[in-house]
């Protein structure tokens, strides 16, 4: 089965500038979850999106924002970026696999945005 | 809230031993526990979950435990390879919001010939 794809694998970006990153769920997962990983604040939950549907956030500012699209694919964008923002960005998905429901979340390989 | 801790922080064992890995959480409403390996730069890969009416899970060589009266689970794995060398998070999730995982720091594990 194909795993969950992020896209780009790396960026690069001014501060101040805007950014969208993107994350395709493994085929038949509803649910997709960002978060951020940073060496000193570890791995934070940003929000989840479950049928185009913010059903969860966490305690990020308002710059930070996502949304989900009718076949599962989700962005997450971060606009007018801070240096504090370089991080690697993990999506993940859950849901049904091979007709059965689970609560395991499977990871992307994440985006690593770097802010100059 | 929620709040995970892992002890310890790193860990260097020689080939061939058991070990065990900790994790310890706050808030007893726990919906399931998660274990998961990173090697570096990469993502996470799923280990094992415990939903909170379980007591434990095993997958090959690993074993994982929840306790929630204590707040703690734990990772076992058994005959220790070099490929077995990452970093090991535990992650929970509390009841009603199942996908809202919050992480521990991690174990670094390195195992040596």
């Amino acid at each position: 089965k194909a795993g969950v794809t992020q896209t780009p694998r790396y960026l690069i970006k001014t501060r101040g500038q805007q950014v969208t990153l993107s994350c395709s769920p493994i085929s038949g997962h509803r649910s997709v979850s960002w978060y951020q990983q940073t060496p000193g604040q570890g791995l934070q939950f940003l929000f989840e999106y479950f049928s185009e549907t913010q059903r969860n956030k966490g305690n990020f500012p308002g710059r930070f924002s996502g949304r989900q699209f009718s076949n599962s694919r989700s962005e997450m964008n971060v606009s007018t970026l801070e240096l504090g923002d370089s991080a690697l960005y993990l999506c993940a998905s859950s849901g049904t696999l091979a007709g059965h429901f689970t609560d395991t979340q499977y990871f992307g390989p994440g985006t690593r945005l770097t802010v100059l | 809230k929620q709040e995970v801790t892992q002890i310890p922080a790193a860990l260097s064992v020689p080939e061939g031993e058991n070990l065990v890995l900790n994790c310890s959480f706050t808030d007893s409403a726990i919906y399931n526990l998660q274990w998961f390996r990173q090697d570096p730069g990469k993502g996470l890969t799923s280990l094992l979950l415990i939903q909170s009416s379980q007591r434990e899970q095993t997958s090959g060589r690993l074993n994982a435990s929840l306790d929630k009266s204590s707040g703690r689970s734990t990772l076992y794995i058994a005959a220790s390879q070099p490929g077995d060398s990452a970093t090991y998070l535990c992650a929970g999730a509390t009841t009603g919001t199942a996908s809202k995982l919050t992480f521990g720091t991690g174990t670094r594990l390195q195992v040596t010939l």
